[in-house]
């Protein structure tokens, strides 16, 4: 069974560092690109950038570039996302999401963590 | 980056079907994906390419594409139907990343 396990909620205050994860289990974690998504208190989802674990290939969404650090390790199977330096404004949920599909024409994530609360707050 | 817009809010009655659409110039290239996401659960694959479903998704939802819109039906909406939807494509300006659109609530009446 496919499970992608994401790491617990954090309480944070601004300027804080932090890094979350998501570990995946029930397929090859190297062979899959695993992507991250935010959403905001009654907002929509954003797309935030996505990780090769295979070879840590990794691409941002342009608001996201310089912002947040993706990175993997294989030998854990888990992804992570971090931030150098925390702002209020990146209180939000944070979902992991495996890209099961990926075609020329089409790409789609089958398969979620269960969300991260992320609470920056002074 | 690529812009996909849909209507922020859409109604159905029970047993009726109902169209969610989804507007961007990415989507003349490249198949849209929707996703379904109800509060405080993560987000459900529901469709994507050419209408195709993943396991366990009922065949009331479908998807269907011309021109720059995408729309996503559900024939026959259920109570449980009620829920967030968002369609999500490739961005044609940036080739392997994804933008969402800004999601559509559907309230079942």
């Amino acid at each position: 069974e496919v499970q992608l396990v994401q790491s617990g909620a954090e309480v944070k205050k601004p300027g804080e560092s932090l890094k979350i994860s998501c570990q995946g289990s029930g397929y090859s974690f190297i062979s899959y690109w695993i992507g991250w998504v935010r959403q905001k208190p009654g907002r929509g989802l954003e797309w935030m950038g996505i990780i090769y674990p295979g070879d840590s290939d990794t691409k941002y969404g342009p608001s996201f570039q310089g912002q947040v650090t993706i990175s993997a390790d294989k030998s854990t199977n888990t992804a992570y996302l971090q931030w150098a330096s925390l702002e209020a404004s990146d209180t939000a949920i944070y979902y992991c999401a495996r890209r099961g599909v990926d075609s020329i024409s089409s790409r789609a994530s089958d398969f979620w963590g269960q969300g991260t609360q992320v609470t920056v707050s002074s | 980056s690529s812009v996909l817009t849909q209507d922020p809010a859409v109604s159905v009655t029970l047993g009726q079907r109902v169209r969610i659409t989804c507007q961007g110039d990415s989507l003349r290239s490249f198949s849209a994906t929707w996703y379904q996401k109800r509060p405080g659960q993560a987000p459900v694959l529901l469709v994507y390419g050419k209408n195709n479903r993943p396991s366990g998704i009922p065949d009331r939802f479908s998807g269907s594409s011309s021109g720059n819109t995408a729309s996503l039906t559900i024939s026959g909406a259920q109570a449980e139907d009620e829920a967030d939807y968002y369609c999500n494509c490739r961005d044609s300006s940036y080739g392997l990343l994804e933008v969402f659109g800004g999601g559509t609530k559907l309230t079942v009446l």
